[in-house]
């Protein structure tokens, strides 16, 4: 059969405005989970991790916040800047010998001028 | 302190082919993991080595094969190459099973 491209779910912001871009995970055992982002023709850069310990994790311009009940990870992006427009994705893993991570299907982030 | 660097960047191969693409961790790291990223179905989970050992591998045929030298570096191989195996092949390193970085990927064709 044809093979068709993931949906990207895509979110528009304008420049300067903050960015919010969610994520579902899968398996409630997952206990690590890592935010990407890919800029086209690279690999995905690391932003920010965060472990099931905590609900809340701070970086450069970036918070992500964990909601283990429902399965629910967030990113945000204070001040959106053009050179955040790529493709976010985030991972989750489970620690222990079987080190894997499982992607989401990503968002696409568009930094309006 | 360098990247995790993958060659070649970029291959062209035919059907039947077989492929060999290498990884090599960034200084100090151990585990080495292999993805496929395709439009269709994302990024994928290849296997992972680290010292040397296999310690897990997704569900992928057994066409998809890898290696890990006592250098850490890696290597994979795809044997009698499909079309859709066309994809970019991307290896992560880490270094006490956190914080993966990712290399550029080797961006496959296969005609």
């Amino acid at each position: 059969g044809e093979s068709v491209g993931l949906h990207l779910p895509t979110l528009s912001v304008q420049e300067g405005d903050n960015s919010i871009i969610n994520c579902a995970y899968s398996n409630s055992a997952s206990d690590y989970f890592i935010w990407y982002k890919q800029e086209s023709g690279k690999g995905p850069q690391f932003i920010i991790d965060i472990r099931s310990n905590m609900d809340k994790r701070q970086g450069q311009r970036v918070t992500v916040l964990l909601n283990k009940t429902v399965k629910h990870l967030s990113l945000q992006i204070a001040a959106t800047q053009p050179g955040d427009s790529a493709v976010y994705f985030c991972a989750e893993n489970i620690s222990g010998s079987a080190r894997q991570l499982t992607f989401g299907s990503g968002t696409q982030l568009t930094v309006l001028p | 302190k360098a990247g995790v660097t993958q060659t070649p960047r970029y291959l062209i191969k035919t059907r039947g082919q077989q492929v060999t693409l290498s990884c090599s961790p960034i200084s100090g790291h151990r585990s080495v993991s292999w993805y496929q990223q395709t439009p269709g179905q994302g990024l994928q989970f290849l296997f992972e080595y680290f010292s040397e050992t296999q310690r897990n591998k997704g569900n992928f045929p057994g066409r998809f094969s890898g290696r890990q030298f006592s250098n850490s570096r890696s290597e994979m191989n795809v044997s009698t190459l499909e079309l859709g195996d066309s994809a970019l092949y991307l290896c992560a390193s880490s270094q006490f099973g956190d914080g993966y970085t990712f290399g550029s990927g080797t961006r496959l064709t296969v005609v």
